[in-house]
């Protein structure tokens, strides 16, 4: 199975600053024949099932803000948002879909400083 | 709408059974793999179950294999899961979903459903 692990596990960040959750794969998640990362990425309100951020990696799903972004490649990836609004408070959580089983990341919940 | 709704979930006693549901409307179910993720009470997701277009091909997690089977009617739009010699540590809100995969971005999931087995 791959395994995903994200960094950190909690982070507090202030309004208006930058915020940056990291996912690494055990294995690489990039598929050589299209040339695309089979990672996605979720955010998970409190008693809401998660919403579904970015796939492929960096194709931002439609409706998501610009000031989130999801980059890397292989077995490294990163999910940043430039400019940290009180509604982004969430966990988010990394999840491959290169091969079964599918496998989240634990998590990084995302607060207020 | 485009939704799935689960229902069928409760408190059951170590070594039941439950049965799952999950009803979808306002998309073309046939068309899309299902799968179930359960996510304990404070904890993060888990992937469980999925199920191919047709019913013929399955998988599941480990740690409910040979206990949890998934199944589906694509005559009535409906996504089961079926779950026997149940244990503590399947407590967990069960999310039915179709997930963003290699051929397709259409990820969905319903609201879930809570299954608490305990005595």
């Amino acid at each position: 199975d791959i395994v995903m692990t994200q960094s950190p596990g909690s982070l507090a960040v202030s309004l208006g600053e930058r915020a940056t959750i990291n996912c690494k794969s055990s294995q690489s998640v990039l598929n050589s024949s299209n040339n695309k990362n089979f990672l996605a990425w979720y955010q998970q309100k409190p008693g809401q099932p998660p919403k579904l951020l970015f796939y492929w990696a960096s194709t931002r799903e439609s409706g998501v803000p610009d000031r989130f972004t999801g980059s890397g490649s292989g077995t490294d990836f990163t999910l940043t948002i430039s400019s940290l609004q009180a509604e982004d408070v969430a966990v988010y959580y990394c999840q491959q879909y290169y091969s079964a089983p599918r496998t989240f990341g634990q998590g990084t919940k995302l607060e207020i400083k | 709408e485009v939704q799935l709704v689960e229902s069928g979930g409760g408190l059951v006693q170590p070594g039941g059974s439950l049965r799952l549901s999950c009803a979808a409307s306002g998309f073309t179910f046939r068309n899309y793999w299902m799968h179930w993720v359960r996510q304990a009470p404070g904890k993060g997701l888990v992937w469980v179950s999925i199920i191919n277009i047709d019913g013929s091909s399955t998988a599941y997690a480990d740690s409910v294999k040979g206990r949890f089977t998934i199944s589906r009617d694509n005559a009535k739009n409906t996504l089961f899961l079926q779950m026997t010699s149940l244990r503590a540590e399947d407590t967990a809100v069960y999310y039915c979903a179709s997930l963003a995969s290699p051929g397709h971005n259409f990820d969905l999931w319903g609201q879930g459903t809570l299954v608490t087995v305990s005595s």
